[in-house]
This record gives C-alpha cells, structure tokens and sequence, in this order.
C-alpha cells in the first residue's frame, strides 16, 4: 500500500542552524501539506501546498520557513534559523482530492 | 480556534469493554476524519465521514456526525490492548485548502 515517507526520523541542531525536512508524498496525490506537533499538544497546520505554490499558511510559516517541490516526489520543508521553540514532531501530508489525509512518520526535531 | 474538541480528554476501560470518545468542531465542514497516534509516533487514518453522511462502520469502529450539533462520535466496540493510543478528530473545513484542523485528542488506556 502506498504510503507517505519522510527523513530524517529525528533530526537534532542547534539554535540559528537551517533544517531541511524531506517528505515523499503518494505519488498520485496532488495536494500537499506540513504539519507540527508539539509534546503534548495537538497537531497544527503549517502549509498547504498545491500545483507547486502555497494555498494556505498558518501564522506559525513565518518567513524562517519555506517549502519546495524541487522534482517530481520530494516535498520538503526548510527553517532558516531554527528557535529552540521550534523543537517538535513535523508530520508530511497528502491528498488526492477531498478526502482521506494521509501523513507520514514524522520527523521529530530537536532544537538545542 | 477551538475546532475539533474531543471529549473526554483521557478514557481508561477495561479489555474486552467499548470505548466511546466525541468530537465537537465550530465552523461548517466538508469531512470530518479520526486518527490514531501511539506514543511519540505517526498519524494512522482511521476513517472519514462526508458531511452528507451520519454514520459509517470500519470493522470495530462506528463513526457518527451530527451537523446540527456539531459533533461526531467514535465508538469502539470490544477494545483490545492493543487500542492504547490517543485518538483525534480532524476537521477539513468548507472555507480553505482543505488543511485539518485537530482537536488535543483523547487519550484511550486499555487494561489487561
């Protein structure tokens, strides 16, 4: 079954280093997005991402982030200078059309 | 925003008895889906409901929606150890990219 892949699993830096989080999506999936996961809270929308631009961000994506669709699979987020407080679970999402929202692993970051 | 609220926030039953969780949400909703997340791991799709629909079966799972109230409903039936996890409702709200909104989820102990 086809599912949603995302590396590093755990990603460890240091405060003002730039992160980039990979996400390979379902392949015939066309809507793609970011989430984050604080410890212990809920699940946050970051980005949507469709026909390779932006169609929806949060006030969380900020201008420290961006997103990319460089080739035909990979999906990936960047921090330009991560924060201690952006130390959380991030989870890759897509979706063909309206309906199921199907996420990856997670990558969890930490921000030392 | 508040949206997708579960209640109760943590549930302990034992082996064998039915869980039930629900879920209320604020604004009008294209679909309504609930997730499993086991410690510290990924997203696991359980099921979805169309806004059209008031309710729908998965093997041990029964989803209600109730659009005049705003709320949903996972019961599981016969729960098993294995069911141990936290379950959120997500929203994909008619006004936007069709980003899912999570509630904190409730928090399911099933015990031996």
């Amino acid at each position: 079954e086809p599912e949603v892949t995302q590396t590093p699993s755990h990603q460890v830096t240091q405060m003002g280093q730039e992160v980039i989080l990979r996400c390979v999506p379902i392949s015939n999936h066309l809507y793609f997005y970011w989430y984050r996961q604080i410890l212990g809270q809920k699940v946050e929308f970051l980005v949507s991402f469709y026909n390779n631009e932006i169609s929806e961000k949060s006030e969380i994506f900020d201008d420290q982030f961006s997103v990319e669709r460089p080739d035909g699979s990979n999906f990936t987020l960047k921090i330009r200078s991560t924060k201690l407080e952006d130390s959380a679970m991030y989870f890759c999402a897509s979706i063909q059309d309206r309906g199921e929202q199907y996420f990856g692993p997670g990558t969890r970051l930490t921000v030392t | 925003s508040q949206q997708g609220e579960e209640d109760p926030q943590a549930l302990s039953i034992q082996e064998g008895e039915n869980a039930t969780m629900n879920c209320s949400y604020k604004t009008s909703i294209n679909n309504l889906q609930w997730y499993r997340q086991n410690s510290g791991r990924g997203l696991v799709h359980l099921i979805l409901i169309r806004s059209n629909e008031r309710e729908k079966h998965s093997g041990r799972l029964r989803v209600t929606l109730d659009t005049s109230k705003k709320s949903s409903s996972l019961l599981i039936t016969a729960s098993r150890a294995a069911d141990t996890a936290s379950y959120f409702c997500a929203t994909d709200e008619k006004a936007g990219a069709q980003k899912l909104v999570f509630g904190q989820g409730t928090r399911l102990t099933i015990n031996p």
